[in-house]
């Protein structure tokens, strides 16, 4: 069971290159959602899919774009990259619960470095 | 907006020790707190979790507290080993429409264990 599978690894990019970060689930969970993780402050959330056909915004969503391409994958892409969006970035879902909320699974992250 | 604060940001024990890691809440519609352990190179892991209806829950050699009046919860690590080094996160989350975890987490506290 692979659980939160993200690709790629790590990537370097240019200013104002673009780029699609993907992410796929193997445990039928209805959210998904994309945070950044940066030195002191935690993870934030960027977008995410309370269930398939729907994207919302997080805290900090600019400069980003997110497709939920089906069930089991949700997409990041940056259109132009900047210096600012060097971070560690963090692919999660959660099943669907109508009475309470459930674990967040995580998968390993991607190291994006914008230079 | 909701924020959730983390202290300390660094805490260095001696193996054996205890640990206490410290969460203070804005948003008094939260009722899920989450703690999640994030080792090197890794994506975080859910340890424990509490829900507003209570107020402490154990595991083993961890436990969590959660004060909802004065918008606090805590990690308490007992007879720590050197493999509890880590990164502690907590979190916090209300009940969002649609069955999603709109998680809001805290900056993360560097434990260190020595032998």
């Amino acid at each position: 069971n692979a659980g939160v599978t993200q690709t790629p690894k790590f990537q370097v990019l240019k200013t104002g290159q673009s780029m699609t970060l993907q992410c796929a689930q193997d445990m039928n969970h209805n959210s998904m959602y994309w945070y950044r993780q940066d030195p002191g402050m935690g993870l934030r959330l960027i977008y995410y899919s309370a269930s398939e056909g729907t994207t919302d915004k997080g805290e900090v969503p600019n400069g980003y774009n997110v497709s939920r391409l089906n069930k089991r994958e949700f997409s990041l892409r940056l259109e132009s990259a900047a210096p600012s969006q060097t971070s560690v970035y963090f692919c999660a879902s959660t099943a669907r619960s109508e009475y309470m909320n459930t674990e967040a699974f995580f998968g390993q992250g991607t190291r994006l470095t914008v230079v | 907006g909701e924020n959730v604060e983390q202290h300390p940001s660094t805490l260095s024990v001696q193996e054996g020790d205890s640990a206490v890691i410290k969460c203070t809440y804005s948003d008094s519609a939260s009722n899920y707190f989450p703690w999640y352990k994030q080792e090197l190179g890794k994506g975080p892991q859910l340890i424990i979790d509490i829900r507003s209806n209570v107020g402490e829950k154990k595991d083993q050699r961890i436990a969590v507290t959660l004060n909802k009046t004065a918008k606090h919860f805590s990690l308490h690590i007992t007879e720590t080993q050197p493999e509890d080094s880590a990164v502690y996160f907590c979190a916090a989350s209300g009940r969002a429409p649609g069955g999603y975890n709109k998680l809001i987490f805290g900056a993360g506290t560097r434990l260190a264990v020595h032998p």
